[in-house]
């Protein structure tokens, strides 16, 4: 089945400073990629939306600027948490779609926590 | 907007069925899905409804009303492993929204 990496796992980082998150498709192409985020005992919750080539699309109440999103090639997206706060520190999640199909294929994850 | 509903937490034994159930509004709709989530770890693929009716894989089964906005998901034979959150999750024209989780508990 189709495989998506994440990396890395787990990261703890002092405030202040940036972490970037990477997402591959490892056998398919993904036009679509999807970031969340979920904190302790809650649902995921989106955060933005990226298609190769173009600008990623925010929900509401997320900040582009503290959260960029790059999604330069159909098999890589990366999610930069810059200026990380300790507020920030939650479980990131990246998923990867191909083309139409029905099913998102989700990365491992990475704890994020913030010192 | 979306707005999932489905309960919190519930609680079965070894053996045993549990039905979780799942309510939502959407403005679009192009599928429903189930995943299962243990503590730490990323959603695993369950179930995908697009049609009305009733979707058995294994142990788990899937039902779909879309005029009723409802769904529920049936796990048989419960082993201690089934232990974990289940995410029912519908999908607009271009985005995947989850509902809270419920947390399902195995006891001997």
């Amino acid at each position: 089945g189709a495989v998506v990496s994440q990396h890395p796992s787990r990261v703890i980082c002092k405030s202040g400073t940036s972490v970037k998150i990477e997402c591959r498709s490892l056998d398919f192409q993904a036009t679509t990629m999807f970031w969340y985020r979920q904190f302790p005992k809650q649902s995921l919750m989106l955060m933005a939306t990226s298609n190769e080539g173009s600008k990623a699309t925010y929900e509401q109440g997320v900040e582009k600027d503290k959260f960029l999103i790059n999604h330069a090639s159909l098999t890589l997206s990366t999610l930069t948490v810059t200026s990380a706060h300790p507020e920030d520190s939650s479980f990131y999640i990246c998923s990867a779609q191909s083309g139409g199909a029905e099913k998102l294929f989700f990365g491992s994850g990475t704890q994020l926590s913030v010192l | 907007g979306q707005n999932i509903d489905q309960p919190t937490e519930m609680t079965a034994t070894e053996g045993a069925i549990v039905q979780i159930n799942c309510t939502y509004q959407t403005s679009g709709f192009n599928g429903l899905f189930w995943y299962q989530q243990h503590a730490g770890e990323a959603p695993t693929f369950l179930s995908y409804n697009v049609l009305d009716g009733l979707e058995e894989k294994g142990r788990f089964s899937s039902f779909l009303s879309r005029s009723k906005g409802y769904s529920y998901l049936l796990l048989k034979e419960l082993q201690m492993k089934d232990s974990a959150s289940y995410l029912c999750a519908v999908k607009d024209d271009y985005k995947l929204s989850f509902g809270a989780g419920t947390t399902v508990t195995v006891r001997a």
